[in-house]
């Protein structure tokens, strides 16, 4: 079956340390996003890429990274930069055009 | 910057009641819109998806209408259900299709 996979589910980070979350889809989607969910919030956009090799910033982006060197994968990096990483973060895909939007599981950040 | 968002806050009905929810977006330049539904903890799934061009959409017991003039855009859903009990998120694209902006949700406790 088609979908998102994103691990890991649960990622715990030291203060000072990067970490990379992985998404990877067989969807064959052109566009790919990164989402953060704080409770009780809406979705915000880190960022988002619409082809292979190429990636835009999203309302969020600043203490992340992210590359798209396959059309299936789309890792985002948090970086020490991040001040607040504590989050739920969500990756999507889609065609070009928004249709077919699907997430997946999510993974779930906490900095100890 | 579009802004979106959604009224009630949190719904808690009987089972069997018909209920509706609402969405409002500030720039009606939008390319579509669509509900989303997030249980606890786990990603999103699209429930429907209305074009610019189009007024309301069904699946189910599901209707989702789009009045773009007025910047709004509601939810039926009819006979409601325990397994109903969710967080219902809308979000508009911008005129591309390519990015949407999400608002913050509706939750919603369905009573047996």
């Amino acid at each position: 079956d088609g979908g998102i996979t994103q691990s890991p589910k649960y990622l715990f980070r030291k203060e000072g340390q990067n970490v990379t979350l992985s998404c990877e889809q067989n969807l064959n989607h052109d566009a790919m996003y990164w989402y953060r969910q704080d409770p009780g919030q809406g979705l915000r956009l880190i960022y988002y890429s619409q082809i292979v090799n190429d990636f835009q910033k999203g309302d969020i982006a600043e203490g992340y990274s992210v590359s798209r060197e396959k059309k299936e994968s789309f890792p985002l990096t948090v970086t020490s930069a991040q001040k607040n990483p504590t989050a739920f973060y969500l990756c999507a895909s889609s065609t070009p055009t928004g249709y077919g939007y699907t997430f997946g599981s999510g993974t779930r950040l906490t900095v100890v | 910057k579009q802004e979106v968002t959604q009224i009630p806050a949190a719904l808690s009905v009987p089972e069997g009641e018909n209920l509706v929810l609402n969405c409002s977006f500030t720039d009606s330049a939008i390319y579509n819109l669509q509900w989303f539904r997030q249980d606890p903890g786990k990603g999103l799934t699209s429930l429907l998806l209305i074009q610019s061009s189009q007024r309301e959409q069904t699946s189910g017991r599901l209707n989702a209408s789009l009045d773009k003039s007025s910047g709004r855009s509601t939810l039926y859903i009819a006979a409601s259900q325990p397994g109903d009990s969710a967080t219902y998120l809308c979000a508009a694209s911008d005129n591309y299709g390519q990015n949407f902006v999400f608002g913050p949700g509706t939750r919603l406790s369905v009573l047996p």
